[in-house]
């Protein structure tokens, strides 16, 4: 088991810049999430998807973020036009496809706007 | 929208036992979960409790789980320094896949 992989581990940018970020999902999970935690704060939820398909969109996912997962492996969240709002913690989780069975987190991409 | 409360903080001497607090609103809560976080790091799932359970242990950890007063609470039994870490409540409402999270407590362990 090798774990929930995102890459980079770190981006700095400056404002106004696109970023994306990667996630690999553990193997055989076909569900994966994508979660926003700035400091001093819990993650809270932007989107998940069960296999290619996105299901379920948070409010904080403004037009500037978009996610994909186009062969149900890995994904990307990309932003554009970054903002200083934008500094965070971003990470990626995934599972099985049942809500019982618990998400598995990987270690973030922490994002500094500059 | 529903919510996850936590005390921010707490303290303890190597080899107390810990307990971390929870509150969360969400009647319809089906599973309640504890992740920790170490510095510059994800979060590791330590724990999960189903809502008609009101008690689990693994190891060093028991969940405690209080339905009707909506309050869930993490007891580490015989604390060492390599639990320093902050540590997170999180729930989930039946029909959901999107976590809930606390805002995290903060575990020092004294020497």
């Amino acid at each position: 088991d090798t774990g929930v992989s995102q890459d980079p581990r770190h981006k700095i940018t400056k404002r106004g810049q696109n970023v994306t970020f990667r996630c690999d999902p553990i193997s055989e999970h076909n569900r994966l999430y994508w979660y926003r935690q700035t400091l001093g704060q819990g993650p809270e939820f932007l989107t998940y998807f069960q296999n290619e398909a996105q299901l379920e969109k948070s409010r904080l996912l403004s037009d500037r973020f978009s996610a994909e997962r186009p062969k149900g492996s890995f994904s990307t969240l990309e932003i554009q036009r970054t903002e200083q709002g934008d500094s965070a913690m971003y990470l990626c989780a995934s599972s099985l496809d049942s809500p019982i069975q618990p998400q598995h987190f990987g270690d973030g991409t922490r994002l500094s706007i500059l | 929208g529903e919510d996850v409360e936590q005390s921010l903080f707490l303290s303890v001497r190597e080899g107390d036992s810990s307990v971390i607090n929870c509150t969360y609103t969400d009647s319809s809560s089906t599973y309640l979960y504890w992740y920790k976080q170490e510095p510059g790091a994800g979060l590791q799932l330590l724990t999960y409790i189903f809502s008609n359970m009101d008690m689990k242990q693994d190891q060093r950890l028991t969940v405690l789980l209080n339905k009707k007063d909506k309050h869930l609470s993490l007891r580490i039994a015989d604390t060492q320094t390599g639990d320093s870490a902050i540590y997170f409540c999180a729930e989930i409402g039946a029909g959901s896949y999107q976590l809930t999270f606390g805002k995290g407590t903060k575990l020092s362990v004294i020497p």
